[in-house]
């Protein structure tokens, strides 16, 4: 069984930076894709990006290309997804899921994090 | 980049059958999954590759693909199948994940 915990609420001031961490246990973290989707308040899901830890390679949605960082330390099977750049429309609850590979379901999410950017 | 539509609500009777659609280009050649979403929660996922269904996922959840539009069908709907419902898709051409809208059910 697959867990997935994440950091604590943030509140963040417009143009400043987000990192969020999700750290795993029980699964195979190094050769699993880890996934960041967020949601917004009142709104659907949103991919953000991917990284596959084993190789290192990352893939992020062309929206947040440029101000997405996505990374994982496999020492600690932990992700961490960094978002630059905030502004009042980057409030939401971001979320980690694996998948078991980069085209699978994402079979196990976090509990989600929430970040409220404001002044 | 790809582009799937969901209606942005479905209404259902208790005991009845639910289906919910995701609509996109020749979406019947793509893999499909669908999850759930309750208030508050995390997304589950309930069917993956167009019809198959998870351990612990109930025999009423089922999906189908074929042309411009998947389906979910939710059978003998309960009161606890009240949630929203996401389809993603796969986009080879850019190598994203693409989520539709989310359709909210409502058991009469």
């Amino acid at each position: 069984q697959v867990r997935l915990l994440q950091s604590g609420p943030e509140v963040k001031n417009p143009g400043s930076s987000v990192r969020v961490s999700c750290k795993a246990s029980g699964g195979s973290f190094s050769s699993d894709t880890l996934n960041w989707v967020r949601q917004a308040p009142g709104h659907g899901l949103e991919w953000m990006g991917n990284i596959i830890p084993i190789l290192g390679t990352t893939k992020a949605a062309q929206k947040f290309q440029g101000r997405v960082t996505i990374t994982a330390d496999e020492s600690t099977t932990t992700a961490y997804m960094v978002l630059s750049s905030l502004t009042f429309e980057d409030t939401a609850v971001y979320y980690c899921a694996r998948a078991r590979a980069v085209v699978d379901p994402f079979d196990f999410w976090g509990q989600g994090t929430l970040v409220t950017v404001s002044s | 980049s790809y582009v799937v539509t969901q209606p942005p609500s479905v209404s259902v009777a208790p005991g009845q059958t639910a289906r919910i659609t995701c609509g996109g280009d020749s979406i019947g050649t793509r893999n499909v999954h669908w999850y759930q979403q309750k208030p508050g929660q995390a997304p589950v996922v309930v069917v993956y590759d167009d019809s198959d269904r998870p351990s612990g996922i109930p025999e009423r959840f089922s999906g189908s693909n074929s042309g411009n539009t998947a389906t979910l069908a939710i059978s003998r709907v309960e009161a606890g199948d009240e949630a929203d419902y996401y389809c993603q898709v796969w986009d080879s051409s850019s190598d994203h994940w693409v989520f539709g809208g989310g359709a909210k059910l409502t058991v009469l």
